[in-house]
């Protein structure tokens, strides 16, 4: 397998623009995390999935943010309109339920936000 | 709040120097326990896990850390580290509880003098 695969690797859009970013998590695996990691706050985990149900999307930061499973091989972050604070490194990843499940995660995408 | 604490944020070291990195968690009941590393530019990669059994685990590139249940602690460490040592690293925790989320600790950066 060739691992989870995010696309694009980096993105520079300008201000009130959408974003999608895309992930395919390792196939066979049930969960789907979506994290954000940024300087000032780290790496946060924004919303997951389950079989592709969101299970928790607390830490999603406003409604510009969504994020949709539609199959078990295909997720996207969308954002829009995007805003300069939402330049980021976005990682997509996958695993394994809990009693198995280390995280595998992608190379991330760099969204810089003009 | 429950969550996972990393106290040191950043450590400084010279070749060859010991390393101990802190991990504690607030979680009561069973938890799975993980040490990520983040090299520089690069996703996150795993360096070890604990599920269960022996307490003390051995990862990847001579890592190794001890789980105490009674301090809710899984500290991270290295007898003699090297340049290429200088990362993130983070830890990280399931609880049981938690329908598999992934919980990490806000990272510490380690830095390496030649």
């Amino acid at each position: 397998d060739a691992g989870v695969i995010q696309s694009p690797r980096h993105e520079v859009t300008e201000m009130g623009q959408e974003v999608t970013l895309r992930c395919k998590p390792i196939s066979g695996h049930d969960y789907l995390f979506w994290y954000r990691q940024t300087m000032m706050r780290g790496l946060e985990l924004l919303i997951y999935f389950n079989n592709n149900v969101p299970i928790d999307d607390s830490g999603m930061p406003e409604d510009r943010f969504s994020a949709k499973m539609p199959n078990a091989s295909f997720s996207t972050l969308k954002i829009q309109p995007s805003e300069p604070r939402d330049s980021a490194v976005y990682f997509c990843a996958s695993s394994l339920p809990g009693s198995l499940g280390e995280a595998f995660f992608g190379q991330g995408t760099r969204l810089t936000v003009v | 709040a429950q969550s996972v604490s990393q106290h040191n944020h950043h450590v400084i070291l010279s070749e060859a120097a010991s390393l101990e990195l802190g991990c504690n968690y607030s979680y009561g009941g069973t938890v799975n326990l993980f040490w990520y590393v983040q090299y520089p530019g690069q996703h996150l990669q795993l360096l070890l896990k604990y599920f269960s059994g022996d307490p003390l685990v051995k990862g990847i590139k001579g890592f190794e850390a001890e789980f105490i249940k009674s301090k809710f602690s899984f500290n991270l460490r290295k007898p003699s580290v090297q340049w290429s040592d200088t990362a993130e690293y983070f830890c990280a925790v399931i609880p049981y509880s938690s329908a598999s989320k992934i919980i990490f600790g806000s990272g510490t950066r380690l830095s390496i003098r030649p």
